[in-house]
């Protein structure tokens, strides 16, 4: 298994536009979290879904939405993208909420 | 609401030498409480968390509820444990919360 894999790997946006970035978790897994982390931040909870019910959310305005597919991958939606949306977007999965989160390598978004 | 603080950004120790990394955190609730690890172009991985009571790597960490925090120790740096670090605290609705993290660098 490759872990948790994370597409695209880095895009450049410019403001106003939209993207979606993708989670492909660990095989078993059955819960998602997104994360954004900002240069010399840690990690920021966004989202996290299971079973592909959101369970919970973080202090992110609503031009951010995800949602999680049966086969458990996920997507993340930014909508009309800002300069401070810059930021590595993690993806996390989990057996279940609660359990050891796994990370993938991250999608570098850079907003121009 | 939850918040974890790291207090030390940077922490460089020689090898050998003890190292301590800061962790405190505020929250109303029990917590549950997390190291995580970042090596040089790896990805953020669990170190450990502190139900499971163990000892990683030779590093420990223990919850001190009254003065909240959850700092982690190793008596030897190693060159390898060169990395950033994260605590970590998870509440009872799952939600991760992340402290801003501490570089170490262990010199030889």
């Amino acid at each position: 298994d490759a872990g948790v894999t994370q597409s695209p790997t880095h895009l450049i946006k410019t403001r106003g536009q939209h993207v979606t970035l993708r989670c492909s978790p660990i095989s078993g897994h059955k819960s998602v979290s997104w994360y954004q982390q900002v240069l010399g931040q840690g990690p920021q909870f966004i989202f996290q879904y299971y079973e592909k019910e959101e369970r919970g959310r973080g202090n992110f305005p609503d031009r951010f939405s995800a949602r999680q597919f049966p086969n458990y991958s996920s997507e993340l939606n930014v909508n009309a993208l800002l300069l401070g949306d810059s930021a590595l977007y993690l993806c996390a999965s989990s057996l279940s909420s609660g359990n050891e989160q796994f990370f993938g390598p991250g999608t570098r978004l850079t907003v121009l | 609401a939850q918040r974890v603080t790291q207090p030390e950004k940077l922490l460089s120790v020689f090898k050998g030498a003890p190292v301590e990394l800061k962790c405190n955190y505020s929250y109303s609730g029990s917590p549950e409480l997390f190291w995580y690890v970042q090596y040089s172009r790896q990805r953020l991985q669990l170190l450990l968390r502190h139900i499971s009571r163990e000892s990683i790597k030779g590093f420990t960490a223990d919850l001190n509820k009254g003065e909240t925090s959850f700092h982690l120790k190793k008596p030897f740096a190693q060159e390898e444990d060169s990395a950033m670090y994260y605590c970590a605290l998870e509440a009872h609705d799952y939600k991760l919360s992340f402290g801003a993290g501490t570089t170490v660098t262990v010199r030889a």
